[in-house]
């Protein structure tokens, strides 16, 4: 079984670019999260779609940060502008949560993530 | 709130037993979860105790106290392989969003 695929796997970008990230969960997983993991740190959820709504993001930088999901597949984060403090990874994962009857819904796979730096 | 606290760091011997402990404030949906993460690497899941106890999977086992609000993981005979973050999650929402802890860097040594 494939596993979560993410793209580009490193980006470097200057301050006040734009930057978009992909990514592609495993196949029949509903549920999709958005996390940035800053050095040091346990990832930080910035968005999380079950199919293609929104179930909670209540912390995405709304002013810079979008996402969406738009066939409840694959997802796409962009930043614009980026900031230094954007320097991250960011990992995308899936999960069955959301689907009847899944063993485990909350265990989530995660994909190998994008490391961003913001010069 | 869904506070994780965990340490910052460890360091042990190669063939040693560790504990990493986690505690986390009881309110929300229980359970807990533990994940590895090697450097430049993406986490990966280890254990999820949804019951107080103590869960053995192989050279990993993993203590639940919900009461308690407190978990621990336990690496025995410890592998330089070993040496990464463990990471503490809790969920968060109906959904599955998970709450993580700071990690805690484990570093092996010979």
């Amino acid at each position: 079984e494939a596993g979560v695929a993410q793209s580009p796997r490193y980006k470097i970008i200057e301050k006040r670019q734009s930057v978009a990230f992909w990514c592609n969960p495993i196949s029949g997983h509903a549920t999709l999260y958005w996390y940035q993991q800053i050095l040091g740190q346990g990832p930080k959820l910035l968005i999380q779609f079950q199919n293609n709504g929104v179930v909670d993001d209540s912390q995405l930088p709304k002013d810079r940060f979008s996402a969406e999901r738009l066939k409840g597949v694959d997802s796409t984060l962009k930043i614009q502008p980026a900031k230094l403090e954007d320097s991250a990874v960011y990992l995308c994962a899936s999960s069955l949560a959301g689907l009847a009857g899944a063993s485990n819904p909350y265990e989530q796979y995660f994909g190998p993530g994008t490391r961003l730096t913001v010069t | 709130g869904q506070n994780i606290d965990q340490p910052t760091e460890m360091t042990a011997t190669e063939g040693a037993i560790v504990q990493i402990n986690c505690t986390y404030q009881t309110s929300g949906f229980n359970g807990l979860f533990w994940y590895q993460q090697h450097a430049g690497e993406a986490p990966t899941f280890l254990s999820y105790n949804v019951l107080d106890g103590l869960e053995e999977k192989g050279r990993f086992s993993s203590f639940l106290s919900r009461s308690k609000g407190y978990s621990y993981l336990l690496l025995k005979e410890l592998q330089m392989k070993d040496s990464a973050s463990y990471l503490c999650a809790k969920p968060a929402n109906q959904g599955g969003k998970l709450i993580f802890g700071q990690g805690t860097e484990l570093s092996v040594k010979p």
